[in-house]
């Protein structure tokens, strides 16, 4: 079955610290894959998404490109601001239609110091 | 962009009580709505598949006749947690998938806190 690993948190760092948060997975066929960020307090939000292999996706400074060579997907920034804080959720989904699920890695917090 | 919203976003009750937990989708019409659970410092674990008009999919492992669930039209599902207890206690979180967009993205709504005393 799909599976999502993500690197072992929490991490925290400086404000304007290089991010990297580690995303792999496992699936058949061709998912699509997504960041999705809950800040404290809230639901998930999308960051960004990639549909196929070499995809770049990107939004408010985090990219990640979807490596299929390495079954990978990590998410970076170059450089994090306090309002980066919150909890990082790499996922993928493994098929389209309307009942396609996502499936979650465990999610990662980050915490940025001033 | 598209919206989800729940509601109440936290509420708190008595052991032994249920409580019921709306979720909307506001621009849009879902036939399928998604419902998570979320451990502190976990990920969300997915409870069910909402159908409208038919029954939900319960994942393996959770009570159907503890989480009620109920589709009553394109826009609306509930979650209904039965004589709730304390092990009920946690982060409630509903998604959809807007049919007008790429449909591989879930839009989640603000989620639910559910403390039961």
């Amino acid at each position: 079955g799909n599976s999502v690993t993500q690197m072992e948190g929490p991490v925290t760092l400086s404000e304007e610290a290089f991010l990297t948060i580690n995303c792999t997975y496992t699936a058949t066929g061709y998912p699509s894959l997504f960041w999705y960020v809950q800040y404290p307090g809230e639901g998930l939000q999308l960051l960004l998404k990639a549909t196929k292999a070499d995809d770049k996706g990107s939004n408010k400074g985090f990219e990640a490109t979807y490596r299929k060579e390495t079954t990978s997907f990590h998410l970076e920034k170059g450089s994090v601001q306090v309002s980066d804080s919150a909890v990082y959720f790499c996922a993928l989904s493994g098929d389209t239609g309307a009942n396609s699920k996502l499936t979650f890695g465990k999610g990662i917090t980050l915490s940025v110091r001033p | 962009g598209a919206v989800v919203s729940q509601h109440p976003s936290w509420v708190i009750c008595k052991s032994g009580t249920s409580v019921k937990i709306e979720c909307r989708s506001l621009d849009f019409q879902a036939t399928t709505m998604f419902w998570y659970r979320q451990f502190p410092k976990q990920s969300l674990m997915l409870m069910a598949t909402s159908n409208e008009g038919s029954k939900a999919t319960y994942e393996q492992g959770v009570e159907k006749d503890k989480f009620l669930i109920n589709h009553a039209s394109l826009t609306l599902s509930t979650l209904t947690v039965t004589s709730a207890h304390p092990e009920d206690s946690s982060f409630y979180i509903c998604s959809a998938r807007d049919p007008r967009g790429f449909t591989g993205e879930l839009f989640f709504g603000e989620g639910s806190r559910l403390t039961v005393l």
